[in-house]
């Protein structure tokens, strides 16, 4: 049983660009979150997709954008690239909680993407 | 203001005996709150998740507290291995769908 997969491992990038990122969850999961995690922090909460919507979001600006595919799959893209996005992107896969409000069930992380803006 | 807070400082141990690790948080009211464990350049791997109505959750040699009162988490490693040393993060839902992590405690166990 495949667990959660990242691509790419690495990827640097210059001020300006822009950058996609490619997550698939592991199997049987239907919920996808993405998070920014900077050296000696923890990870910080981008949003995250279900059901192919984005239904909840974190302090990011909207240079940070995703989607959802039929298959659960996702990407983050990050337009006009600051020196400051350079960190490590983490996807974490969950199935959605059916306990109501509150449904974060464990979630499973990649490996994550090493960015780094020059 | 929002916070979750865990001990930036390492927690440097010797082997066999139990490493302890808190996590207080203020201004949340969360349902749920989760331990996970991440090695170098890797993904936070899930370890446990402890109820508001629970106190208390065992597994193995883990184990964690939860009390709503001090808004407090204890995360216990008992018989404590070099093979243990990590960083080990709590997260807690800050609203619907969103975990918030604290900023992870690095535990050191010494042969």
């Amino acid at each position: 049983d495949a667990g959660v997969t990242q691509s790419p491992t690495h990827l640097i990038k210059t001020r300006g660009q822009q950058v996609t990122l490619r997550c698939s969850p592991k199997s049987g999961h239907d919920t996808v979150s993405w998070y920014q995690q900077a050296l000696g922090q923890g990870p910080q909460f981008i949003f995250q997709y279900y059901e192919e919507e984005e239904r909840q979001r974190g302090n990011f600006p909207d240079r940070f954008s995703g989607h959802q595919f039929p298959n659960y799959s996702s990407e983050l893209n990050v337009n006009a690239l600051l020196l400051g996005d350079s960190a490590l992107y983490l996807c974490a896969s969950s199935l959605d909680g059916r306990e109501g409000l509150f449904s974060s069930y464990e979630q499973y992380f990649g490996p994550g993407t090493r960015l780094t803006v020059t | 203001s929002q916070k979750i807070e865990q001990n930036s400082e390492a927690l440097n141990i010797q082997e066999g005996k139990t490493a302890t690790l808190t996590c207080n948080y203020t201004n949340y009211s969360p349902a749920y709150l989760q331990w996970y464990r991440q090695d170098p350049g890797r993904g936070p791997v899930f370890l446990l998740l402890i109820r508001e109505n629970e106190k208390e959750k065992r597994k193995e040699r883990l184990k964690v507290t939860f009390d709503t009162t001090l808004k407090q988490s204890l995360f216990h490693i008992t018989a404590s291995q070099p093979a243990d040393s990590a960083t080990y993060l709590c997260a807690l839902e800050g609203s619907s769908y969103k975990l918030i992590f604290g900023s992870g405690t690095r535990l050191l166990v010494r042969p």
